[in-house]
């Protein structure tokens, strides 16, 4: 299964642009990127995904490197709601039986610095 | 409203007793899956099922039973052969094929071993 790279803890400061970073050299042409996050006590909810393109909506951008082997997520203007542990996960196309193996690493811990 | 449903929230037991966690979702999904979250850590897929009366294992499946009779239910059964049980229990469901499909997480079941 094709792996993820993510530092383990970040901080930035509130209303500031926020980089996470994702290495994900040994990605293959069918899977996507996939970002989710974490809040304390609770599920993870879905960020946002793309495949080759930069993608926008309402809670983040993704960056995704020209050869796919690293992505960065973006959020714009952090606030103290976005503290939390991020996920950068890849899921593959193909569908057949036995590839949903989705694997989640440890994440990002992203702290908020009012 | 659509979504997945976990429960209990909050579980207590005893060594070398069986519990069986619940999880229910309306979202007419076909995968759905069950991860384990250790204090600290990042999830770890124990068991997951892309289609009915089928299931894979994860990277953790020892000392735990699933089983898939209907497509909105993938109960999770803790058995005694588990050495370490006391751990944040989270189930998932998705479309599939899902390379574009968000994973949708139930709020989780927090399970102690007395």
């Amino acid at each position: 299964d094709a792996k993820t790279t993510q530092p383990n803890s970040m901080e930035s400061n509130e209303e500031e642009p926020v980089h996470l970073p994702c290495n994900h050299s040994t990605i293959s042409g069918t899977d996507y990127i996939h970002w989710y996050r974490q809040l304390p006590s609770q599920g993870p909810e879905y960020v946002i995904h793309g495949l080759t393109s930069n993608v926008n909506n309402r809670m983040a951008s993704l960056a995704i490197a020209e050869d796919r082997k690293s992505s960065t997520l973006i959020l714009h203007r952090a606030t103290l709601r976005d503290a939390a542990v991020y996920y950068c996960i890849l899921r593959d196309d193909t569908p057949n039986f036995g590839n949903e193996k989705l694997t989640f690493g440890t994440g990002t811990r992203l702290t908020i610095i009012p | 409203d659509g979504g997945i449903t976990q429960s209990p929230k909050y579980l207590f037991r005893k060594e070398g007793q069986n519990v069986t966690l619940s999880c229910e979702q309306n979202l007419n999904h076909d995968a759905m899956y069950w991860y384990r979250q250790d204090p600290g850590q990042g999830l770890r897929l124990i068991y997951y099922s892309q289609i009915v009366n089928d299931f894979q294992k994860g990277d953790i499946a020892e000392g735990y039973s699933v089983s898939r009779e209907k497509k909105e239910s993938f109960p999770l059964t803790v058995t005694s052969a588990q050495k370490n049980p006391t751990a944040f229990y989270l189930c998932a469901s998705s479309i599939w094929p899902a390379n574009t499909g968000e994973l949708f997480f139930g709020e989780g079941s927090r399970l102690t071993v007395l």
